[in-house]
């Protein structure tokens, strides 16, 4: 049900940006993407989503692309407590006014010293 | 502000036993949401409550799961007979709105063992 392609791991050095990319290619046009990190043994954490507009907030730039088919996570200034799990989601239509989020394998960063 | 809670945080049974799995929303939350990932898979939506009401039950896996949402506020979801490929963790999420703008709050999860 994925719609979502990561890469399975990244590494990064502490203090500098981490990109991370992903493709959607099937997204549709008003299918949301949203992404969300897991921090062992925590549950999903919130970071940022977007439809067709970069995004930006105290965490994170949501960097989508004009046809919309990939994005790019970016962490300006990646800190040890950033290493996790990052996963890059489709919120897809299921009916009605209902909505499920479609989570993908995810991407595990880990943020060096 | 209190996040979304799940009780218990681990619970381990036999198969065959059944098992009742308690989430919290945060309050004023009208939308919740449960959701599991099993040994070696990705998080998939299991349904979705608004208020009381199931809007969306299309991942259930089949009908050994019961979930329910009484009042509006609490959301329980039972399994019963337990079956070992249940094992896994349980995450609930809660909403505001449809699409809110701090996105969907996870709660840490129930770890289910079936043994």
């Amino acid at each position: 049900d994925a719609k979502t392609t990561q890469p399975p791991s990244m590494d990064c050095a502490e203090g500098r940006a981490a990109n991370l990319p992903c493709n959607h290619s099937t997204i549709s046009g008003n299918e949301y993407v949203y992404w969300y990190r897991q921090i062992h043994s925590q549950g999903p954490q919130y970071i940022i989503h977007g439809l067709k507009n970069n995004e930006t907030n105290e965490m994170a730039s949501l960097i989508i692309t004009e046809d919309r088919k990939s994005s790019t996570l970016i962490l300006p200034h990646a800190t040890l407590r950033d290493t996790a799990v990052y996963y890059c989601i489709v919120r897809v239509w299921s009916g009605g006014s209902n909505y499920k989020l479609t989570f993908g394998k995810g991407t595990l960063l880990t943020v060096n010293p | 502000e209190a996040g979304v809670t799940q009780f218990p945080s681990h619970s381990v049974i036999e198969k065959g036993q059944t098992v009742t799995l308690r989430c919290d929303p945060i309050s004023g939350h009208d939308n919740l949401y449960w959701y599991r990932r099993v040994m070696g898979k990705e998080i998939k939506f299991l349904l979705h409550f608004v208020k009381e009401s199931k809007q969306d039950e299309s991942g259930m896996p089949n009908n050994r799961f019961l979930a329910e949402r009484t009042g509006g506020t609490y959301s329980t979801l039972k399994v019963q007979p337990a079956e070992l490929e249940d094992s896994g963790v349980y995450f609930c999420a809660s909403s505001l709105s449809l699409t809110p703008i701090y996105g969907y709050t996870f709660g840490s999860g129930t770890r289910l063992t079936v043994v």
